[in-house]
């Protein structure tokens, strides 16, 4: 099986763009989770996605947003970036016979905003 | 509210010698913990998962834990460091439903040196 795969594996942006960021789950997985990871704060949760609805949320503010298709890949968008949101974006699908907590993560999405 | 603290933010040992990277967890409730590596430039990988089974649990590439709940601590473990095992490794936490976010620990870079 292919695991999940994020595109762009990199991209440079500037303050105020905005920014869509792409994951195709394992399949037949049909659950995915975004983090942010960054130096300082480390790996924090986003969202996660199931069927299509928005299951869980982190402490984003509303520039992040996401939504997940019929066909289980997702995106999230990001809005009027700004110089903090550059990090690496980790996409990561489950499904509930993995058990709890059992995520296969992408390689990640690198973002720079200058 | 549920957290894990990653007591070393870097641990150096020699190949060949045991490594310990220590975590301690709070939870409000009976928790799932795993401990998750990355190698450079590449996703997470789950090494081992703890979800209130037998304390002592074994991951792969020789790796376990030790889940102590009067210590509230979840300690990785490995007999034998090899140079394929520097990475960063994080203990994370999650409530036993499988609904419930991740929550990662700072992460513990762990160097072998020849």
């Amino acid at each position: 099986k292919a695991g999940v795969t994020q595109t762009p594996r990199y991209l440079i942006k500037t303050r105020g763009q905005q920014v869509t960021l792409s994951c195709s789950p394992i399949s037949g997985h049909r659950s995915v989770s975004w983090y942010q990871q960054t130096p300082g704060q480390g790996l924090q949760f986003l969202f996660e996605y199931f069927s299509e609805t928005q299951r869980n949320k982190g402490n984003f503010p509303g520039r992040f947003s996401g939504r997940q298709f019929s066909n289980s890949r997702s995106e999230m968008n990001v809005s009027t970036l700004e110089l903090g949101d550059s990090a690496l974006y980790l996409c990561a699908s489950s499904n509930p016979s993995g058990g709890p907590g059992t995520q296969y993560f992408g390689p990640g999405t690198r973002l720079t905003v200058l | 509210a549920q957290s894990v603290t990653q007591l070393d933010s870097h641990v150096s040992v020699s190949e060949g010698t045991p490594v310990l990277l220590r975590c301690n967890y709070s939870s409000s409730y009976s928790p799932s913990l795993f401990w998750y590596v990355q190698h450079p430039n590449k996703g997470l990988q789950l090494l081992l998962k703890y979800t209130s089974a037998a304390t002592l649990v074994k991951g792969i590439n020789g790796f376990e834990a030790e889940f102590k709940k009067s210590e509230t601590s979840f300690h990785l473990t490995k007999p034998s460091a090899h140079m394929s095992d520097a990475a960063e490794y994080f203990c994370v936490v999650s409530g036993y439903s499988g609904n419930t976010p991740l929550v990662f620990g700072k992460g513990t870079r762990l160097s072998v040196i020849a």
